[in-house]
């Protein structure tokens, strides 16, 4: 069993549909950071959270510690989101696999 | 600020070869963490540098190896390259330690032919 997981692995939407891209971890962590990684490799930071609720632009970042479970929402989606978002656990180097979000116009 | 800065960024090498990459961090920042990334396992931890001492170490062979100079600079070295070695080597800075937020480079694509 992986100690951070995804779902869904690939997501295909509609542009301006409300997307949810979900993360379960298993380990104990101080934050949850999540990446955009587009075509051809570079890999952006996106929201680093600890607690609560984070927003930037139409990326909303939500965490419950208790749940141990985190979620990524991207509101009125545009093709420019097509890119792999990775969930990590950065304090013990844990990765999530990857949803791979492809929007299409 | 200039950002992460890896070399070379596309290599061809061929089995049993070695191979060294080179990571610039931001300026200012003192920890380097090292990835890989394959199709089939995702992104996988290599090592972690802080101020020149290996900090923590993911689950690779000896093979795998790193270090970081005194301006932070940091290379790794896999040597006895396998067909496996075979993905995308990427870097990571951030002012203290893998627990910030990090700031990736553009990676160094690796074919192992």
């Amino acid at each position: 069993k992986n100690e951070v997981e995804q779902s869904p692995q690939n997501l295909t939407a509609q542009e301006g549909e409300f997307i949810t891209i979900n993360c379960s971890y298993s380990v104990g962590i101080s934050a949850l950071h999540w990446l955009q990684q587009h075509p051809g490799g570079g890999i952006v930071s996106l929201f680093m959270l600890s607690s609560g609720k984070k927003k930037h632009g139409r990326l909303i970042a939500t965490i419950n510690i208790q749940e141990k479970h985190s979620s990524l929402h991207i509101t009125a989606s545009h093709p420019r989101d097509s890119a792999v978002y990775i969930c990590a656990v950065p304090n013990q180097f844990y990765f999530g696999t990857g949803t791979s979000l492809t929007v299409i116009p | 600020k200039a950002g992460v800065t890896q070399t070379p960024r596309y290599l061809i090498k061929t089995r049993g070869q070695q191979v060294t990459l080179s990571c610039s961090p931001i300026s200012g920042h003192r920890s380097v963490s090292w990835y890989q990334q394959t199709p089939g396992q995702g992104l996988q931890f290599l090592f972690e540098y802080f101020s020149e001492t290996q900090r923590n170490k993911g689950n690779f062979p000896g093979r795998f190896s790193g270090r970081q100079f005194s301006n932070s600079r940091s290379e790794m070295n896999v040597s006895t390259l396998e067909l496996g070695d075979s993905a995308l080597y990427l870097c990571a800075s951030s002012l203290a330690g893998a627990g910030e937020t990090q700031y990736f480079g553009p990676g160094t694509r690796l074919l192992v032919l």
